[in-house]
């Protein structure tokens, strides 16, 4: 089965500092890779999305790059303000199906 | 727009004891899906349903059973409560079987059993 690990676990940036967290997926199957915000208190809140025909997308201050060779896909947060402090999830969709496989989370803490 | 609305929000219960969590969805969503959250271990795919009907296991479905009589609603049943069960449930649906959807989560069910 799909297997996917994030790191870090824990990220403090500064105010205005860029933010990089990262995952390996196992499956080459996958081909829908999610990003996801949790708040304290929240359900995990769909922030950017890439699928495996692109290697990059971009929303603002967020951007995902993915490479399927090397299968991992990165999530970038640039100009980070306090209130991206959150917890972080990766996610892989395999192709055959509707399951989803999500990394541990990363908790970053943007320091004003 | 409530989207995806899980009942009750807060549980306490003791050990032996069995409950429902609850879950509807208004999006007219095929896929609904049961997870657990615990600290440092991410996301655990409990149960999840492709369709009406149908109910396929997880990583982690010991102890618990789901029901999908109506499309838009999805049941979590805890038979007999354990302190390993005390954690965060998350329910979510997306669109269809095919991959590609995204998922749409809860805002969560915390759960202690004491």
């Amino acid at each position: 089965g799909e297997n996917v690990e994030q790191h870090p676990s824990t990220l403090s940036v500064q105010e205005g500092d860029s933010a990089v967290i990262k995952c390996t997926y196992s499956d080459s199957a996958s081909n829908y890779f999610p990003w996801y915000k949790q708040e304290l208190g929240k359900g995990p809140q769909l922030i950017i999305d890439i699928r495996s025909n692109v290697g990059e997308k971009k929303d603002q201050r967020i951007a995902v790059t993915l490479n399927k060779t090397a299968k991992h896909f990165s999530l970038h947060i640039t100009e980070t303000q306090p209130e991206d402090s959150a917890v972080y999830f990766c996610a892989a969709s395999h192709a055959t199906g509707n399951q989803f496989y999500f990394g541990t989370g990363t908790s970053l803490t943007v320091i004003p | 727009n409530a989207g995806v609305t899980q009942t009750p929000k807060f549980q306490v219960l003791k050990t032996g004891q069995s409950m429902t969590l609850q879950c509807a969805q208004d999006m007219n969503h095929n896929s609904m899906y049961w997870y657990r959250q615990d600290p440092g271990m991410g996301l655990r795919l409990i149960y999840y349903s492709a369709s009406e009907g149908t109910t396929d296991k997880g990583e982690v479905p010991d102890g618990y059973n789901v029901s999908r009589l109506k499309k838009q609603n999805f049941l979590l049943g805890l038979e007999s409560a354990a302190p390993s069960q005390t954690s965060v449930y998350f329910c979510a649906s997306t669109p269809g079987t095919t991959s590609g959807n995204t998922i749409y989560f809860g805002e969560g069910s915390w759960l202690t059993v004491v």
